[in-house]
């Protein structure tokens, strides 16, 4: 059980363009979702917390408009990366809590931004 | 944003042996967790401690939550090549807004095992 998925695994995108990731939880409701950011060989970073229903919350540093998030349901979170440029290219990875507190992980998105 | 002081940064072993990794923080944490992460994936859980002072094993992992709940250890006991990935520590504690438990990341430890 606790199974997180997204979609797409990879993706390669041209700079000002936009491109959304999707998470979703499995097997469970997912009340809140995380969504991190890591660049190579580094740890992750969380970007924002987002609860069904409600705005995401971002954290110091992130930019709301430009990476616009969405939890419509307790299932399906997405990220939108608006604008995509090189810089953005990193490895995205969402986590969903349901009833508890233990965050599951799904298993990453690669962006590529050329 | 916060990180946690995880050390080394790497390790290169022998299979058989033993390994042990530690991270630290300014900050109190309600629960610490390591989590091992392979290339291109999520990373998995391994071990969560809930309380101050408690010692917990999985199979030939066994990790410790301090005292002062500003640190926790992970050992690895007789390694073997599939132990290979980098294993991050994290603290989780409740945000200001008092409903989301947020986690914060340590640096990682690449491990390495030669067979």
């Amino acid at each position: 059980g606790a199974v997180v998925s997204q979609h797409p695994s990879r993706v390669i995108c041209k700079s000002g363009t936009s491109v959304k990731i999707e998470c979703r939880s499995l097997d469970f409701q997912a009340t809140t979702m995380f969504w991190y950011r890591q660049f190579p060989k580094q740890s992750l970073m969380l970007m924002a917390t987002s609860n069904e229903g409600s705005k995401a919350t971002y954290e110091q540093g992130v930019e709301k408009d430009k990476f616009l998030i969405n939890h419509a349901s307790l299932t399906l979170s997405t990220l939108t990366v608006t604008s995509a440029h090189p810089e953005d290219s990193s490895f995205y990875i969402c986590s969903a809590t349901g009833q508890g507190y233990e965050q599951y992980f799904g298993p990453g998105t690669r962006l590529t931004v050329t | 944003g916060q990180q946690l002081n995880q050390s080394p940064q790497s390790m290169f072993i022998q299979e058989g042996e033993d390994v042990s990794m530690n991270c630290t923080s300014s900050s109190i944490f309600n629960t610490w967790l390591w989590y091992k992460q392979d290339p291109g994936e999520g990373p998995v859980l391994l071990i969560a401690l809930y309380k101050a002072g408690e010692l917990t094993s999985n199979g030939r992992l066994t990790a410790q939550f301090g005292i002062t709940r500003k640190d926790s250890f992970l050992n690895i006991s007789a390694s073997i090549p599939s132990d290979v990935g980098i294993y991050f520590c994290a603290g989780q504690k409740v945000d200001s807004g008092g409903s989301n438990y947020k986690l914060t990341f340590g640096k990682g430890t690449l491990l390495t095992v030669n067979p």
